[in-house]
Formats: C-alpha cells, sequence, structure tokens
C-alpha cells in the first residue's frame, strides 16, 4: 500500500523560507520511473502544481514560482521536500504531495499551511 | 501553459441521474489528461487517467472519453457518495495545469 504524508510548520512570516516534507511509504524514489510531486490549494481554490521530482533526480518546476521553488529527495529516508523562499500571505494554502504514477496516485492527505504577519 | 477550462462549475444534480463534467485544454494534449475527486475534507481520489482509464478501486460507473483538446468525465448514475469537487489535469507538457474544477452538488 502506498501512502503520502506532507508535513510542515502549520505558521510562518512573510518573507521568511517555508520548508515542507513528504514521507511516503510503498514506494522506492530511487526505483526507476518514480516520482513525487507538490500541488497546492488555497482556501476555496483550485489545484495549483508547484514541481516534480524523479527518481534520477530530474526536477520540474512551476515558472510562475521558479525561482522560489527548490524541490529535493531523501531515497533512504523515503521523503521528499519542497522549499519556498520569500513567502507572502498569497502562498497560504493546503500543500500537498503525491506519488507520479499514472497522474498523481495516490496523494497525502495535505498540510495547511498560513503566512501571516 | 496548457490552459485547463473546466465546465459547469457547478452542477446541480439528483440521485440516479447521468452526469458529464467537460474540460477543454487550450491546445491539443494528445489524451493526457487525467481525473480527481476532492471531498470537503479535502481528500483528493485519483478517479481516471490517459482520458479514460479508470484507476484501481474505482466503480464503473466511472468513465472518461475525448481527445485533442476535448474530454469528458460521466458518471452513469449518482450515488450519495459521489457529491464533491471534480478536477481535470494535463500532463502533455510542463508546467503541468488543472482545470478549476466543478462542484457536483445535490438538488
Amino acid at each position: 500500500q502506498v501512502t503520502l504524508k506532507e508535513s510542515g510548520p502549520g505558521i510562518l512570516q512573510p518573507s521568511q523560507t517555508l520548508s515542507l516534507t513528504c514521507t511516503f511509504s510503498g514506494f522506492s524514489l530511487s526505483t526507476y520511473g518514480m516520482g513525487v510531486g507538490w500541488i497546492r490549494q488555497p482556501s476555496g481554490k483550485g489545484l495549483e502544481w508547484l514541481a516534480n521530482i524523479w527518481w534520477d533526480d530530474d526536477k520540474y518546476y512551476n515558472p510562475s514560482l521558479k525561482n522560489r521553488l527548490t524541490i529535493s529527495k531523501d531515497t533512504s529516508n523515503n521523503q521528499a521536500f519542497l522549499k519556498i523562499t520569500n513567502v507572502d500571505t498569497a502562498d497560504t494554502a493546503t500543500y500537498y504531495c503525491a506519488r507520479v504514477h499514472y497522474g498523481y496516485n495516490p496523494w497525502g492527505q495535505g498540510v495547511m499551511v498560513t503566512v501571516s504577519s | 501553459d496548457i490552459q485547463m477550462t473546466q465546465s459547469p462549475s457547478s452542477l446541480p444534480a439528483s440521485l440516479g441521474e447521468r452526469v458529464t463534467i467537460s474540460c477543454r485544454a487550450s491546445q491539443g494534449i494528445s489524451n493526457n489528461l487525467n481525473w480527481y475527486q476532492q471531498k470537503p475534507d479535502g481528500t483528493i481520489k485519483p478517479l481516471i487517467y490517459y482520458t479514460s482509464n479508470l484507476q484501481s478501486g474505482v466503480p464503473s460507473r466511472f468513465s472518461g472519453s475525448g481527445s485533442g483538446t476535448d474530454y469528458s468525465l460521466t458518471i452513469s448514475s449518482l450515488e450519495p457518495e459521489d457529491f464533491a469537487m471534480y478536477y481535470c489535469q494535463q500532463d502533455a507538457s510542463f508546467p503541468r495545469t488543472f482545470g478549476g474544477g466543478t462542484k457536483l452538488e445535490l438538488k
């Protein structure tokens, strides 16, 4: 069974760096073809794709946030990470990670992040 | 970027009814279209991949079709648990993009 779970700071202040962790089980990011993606959703709004990382460390970012995003992985501990620098209130959202497998499948439960002074 | 436009944004329907949600891409996406269901608690469930393939465990009342720029999700007979938000998503190219969502509501 594949599961993913996101964790994050909950609340942070504008201009800080948001660090998110996706801890997964049931697959390995060292296996050929495997990937993890990050997607976010502001409250009451739609889904926005942020970044993907693959088994071979290939990475793709949403160009609308590219300069602020860094995705990485720790294959030994079955984790993927996303950092967003210089956050502001527009980054307040629920952040999801998901396995890249025939689309995004499955998804984590999401972690809510609030940016507020 | 490929823009994904879903319609309708809101769909009132009754139990047992057949409904269809549409998704249009701003350019051809060669069937690289996925569908997801989101419940009010935020849980997101993958439904269909590559236009018409049901994810494991998804009931057969769900189906997908389409080609080129136009795609659709059909639920043949609505069950109570089907009232939720639905999103389409293209993975033909980066950046990946989602439709704006369709809220399937009980009439």
